[in-house]
C-alpha cells in the first residue's frame, strides 16, 4: 500500500525557514517516479510547490523558486522542503504527492504567525 | 506558466441529474511526447484531493463510470452522469504539460 505522511512545525514565525518531510512507503524512488509538495492557503486553490524525480532531477514554482529547495534522503525514503523567509500568507494546508497525483498525504496545516 | 480557467465556479445539482465542469488552458496540452496531461480532481470538505481523471479521459482505479473527461487541445470538460450525494465537494483541473498548475475549483453542491 502507498502511502505519503506530511511531518513538520506547524507554527512558524516570520521570517523563519520552514523544513517539511514527506515520509513514503510502499514506493520508493525508481524510474520514472516523483514527488512533490502542493499546499492550499484556507479557503482558496490549490498550488504545486516543487517536485523532485528518481533521477534528482527538480522543478520549481516559477513564483517561489527563489526560497524554495527540495531534496530527497533515498536511503530514508523521505522527500524535505525548504521555503525561505515565510510571511502569513504562506499560512496553508502543506501536502505531499506523487507527481501524477494519484497518492496524496493527508496534508499538515502550517500557520505563519509571530 | 499555464493558466486553467475552470467554469462555473460553483454548480448546485440535483440528486440523480448529470452534471459538467469546463476546464480552459491558456497554452494547449499536448505534451511533445503526444500526451496531453490535464487531470480532474475532487476535494472533499477535509480531505486532501482524490485522482478522478488523468490524460483527459482514463479514470483512475476505483473510480466510478458515470465520471468521464474529454476535450483536447485547450478545451476540456468533465461530465458527471447522475450525481450522488458522495459527489459534493470542490473539482479541480490539473495540467502537467509543463510545471503543473490547477485550477482555481468548482465547488459542487447538491
Amino acid at each position: 500500500q502507498i502511502t505519503l505522511k506530511e511531518s513538520g512545525p506547524t507554527l512558524v514565525k516570520p521570517t523563519q525557514t520552514l523544513t517539511l518531510t514527506c515520509a513514503l512507503s510502499g514506493f520508493s524512488f525508481t524510474d520514472g517516479v516523483g514527488v512533490g509538495w502542493i499546499r492550499q492557503p484556507p479557503g482558496k486553490a490549490l498550488e504545486w510547490l516543487a517536485i523532485i524525480y528518481w533521477d534528482d532531477d527538480k522543478l520549481y514554482s516559477p513564483s517561489l523558486k527563489s526560497r524554495l529547495t527540495i531534496i530527497k534522503d533515498t536511503s530514508k525514503n523521505q522527500v524535505i522542503l525548504t521555503l525561505t523567509n515565510m510571511d502569513p500568507v504562506d499560512t496553508a494546508t502543506y501536502y505531499c504527492a506523487n507527481v501524477v497525483a494519484d497518492h496524496w498525504g493527508p496534508g499538515m496545516l502550517v500557520t505563519v504567525s509571530s | 506558466e499555464i493558466v486553467l480557467t475552470q467554469t462555473p465556479v460553483s454548480s448546485v445539482v440535483t440528486l440523480g441529474q448529470p452534471a459538467s465542469i469546463s476546464c480552459k488552458s491558456s497554452d494547449s496540452l499536448v505534451h511533445t511526447n503526444g500526451a496531453t496531461y490535464l487531470s480532474w480532481l475532487l476535494q472533499r470538505p477535509g480531505q486532501p484531493p482524490r485522482l478522478l481523471i488523468y490524460q483527459v479521459s482514463t479514470r483512475f482505479s476505483g473510480v466510478p463510470d458515470r465520471f468521464s473527461g474529454s476535450g483536447a487541445g485547450t478545451d476540456f470538460t468533465l461530465k458527471i452522469s447522475r450525481v450522488e450525494a458522495e459527489d459534493v465537494g470542490i473539482y479541480y483541473c490539473m495540467q502537467a504539460r509543463q510545471f503543473p498548475t490547477f485550477g482555481q475549483g468548482t465547488k459542487v453542491e447538491i
